[in-house]
């Protein structure tokens, strides 16, 4: 089964700076690896998703992860914050046969909080 | 997105009521999920289908059925409700695809449900 860890439940940065939101996975098959952000009252919507193309992956907004299979991470990343950033974050997983099939896994989530 | 619809938006019940959850889209998919959220835990899996005729339990089944009425139409019931299932709840879609990869998932709203 697959499993996914998100380092820090809450981060903080001010505006302007570089946002790094932490992901590992874990996975006995190659694995999908996602981010979705939630605004407050709102459902979850895709950032990016890595599915065995390049291993940098861009998404909306600005934010972009990169997969690296040996560190079994997926962080996420903005150079440069904004206020309209702040929300909570989700990595998911899932993988692409067995039991597990077409299923999401999702991490514990990251609030960022951003600062004037 | 306006294309996965959840009926209600809010619901406060007491214990023991039987509640459903409603769940339409319009995207076309056939696969739907419902999912729970909790804060700290993330978005777990409660059931899903990937066709009128395939129903599937998730990680956190117990207390919970699922009907699946229509390709569109996915709804989520508790028999008797509980306070512990006071919770965010999300109903998503997803277009299986050839290749057998998992593709994006598309969320509804959201329902908060209080059971007193």
């Amino acid at each position: 089964a697959q499993s996914v860890t998100q380092l820090g439940s809450h981060v903080s940065v001010s505006e302007g700076a570089l946002v790094l939101l932490r992901c590992n996975y874990s996975s006995s098959v190659p694995p999908y690896l996602f981010w979705y952000v939630q605004y407050p009252n709102q459902g979850l919507q895709l950032l990016l998703k890595y599915t065995s193309a390049a291993t940098l992956v861009k998404g909306i907004n600005g934010f972009e992860a990169e997969f690296k299979k040996s560190e079994t991470s997926f962080h996420l990343t903005k150079p440069s914050a904004h206020m309209s950033d702040a929300a909570e974050y989700f990595c998911a997983v899932s993988v692409r046969g067995g039991t597990s099939y077409g299923k999401l896994t999702f991490g514990q989530g990251t609030i960022l909080t951003v600062h004037p | 997105d306006a294309d996965v619809t959840q009926t209600p938006r809010n619901r406060i019940t007491k214990t023991g009521k039987r509640i459903m959850l409603e769940c339409s889209q319009t995207k076309g998919h056939d696969r739907m999920y419902w999912y729970r959220q909790d804060p700290g835990l993330g978005l777990r899996l409660i059931y899903y289908s990937f066709d009128v005729k395939d129903i599937n339990k998730g990680e956190i089944s117990d207390g919970y059925s699922v009907s699946r009425q229509a390709q569109a139409k996915f709804s989520l019931s508790l028999e008797s409700a509980i306070p512990n299932q006071t919770a965010l709840y999300f109903c998503a879609t997803s277009e299986s695809t050839s290749g057998g990869h998992t593709d994006t998932q598309y969320f509804g709203p959201g329902t908060r449900l209080t059971v007193l």
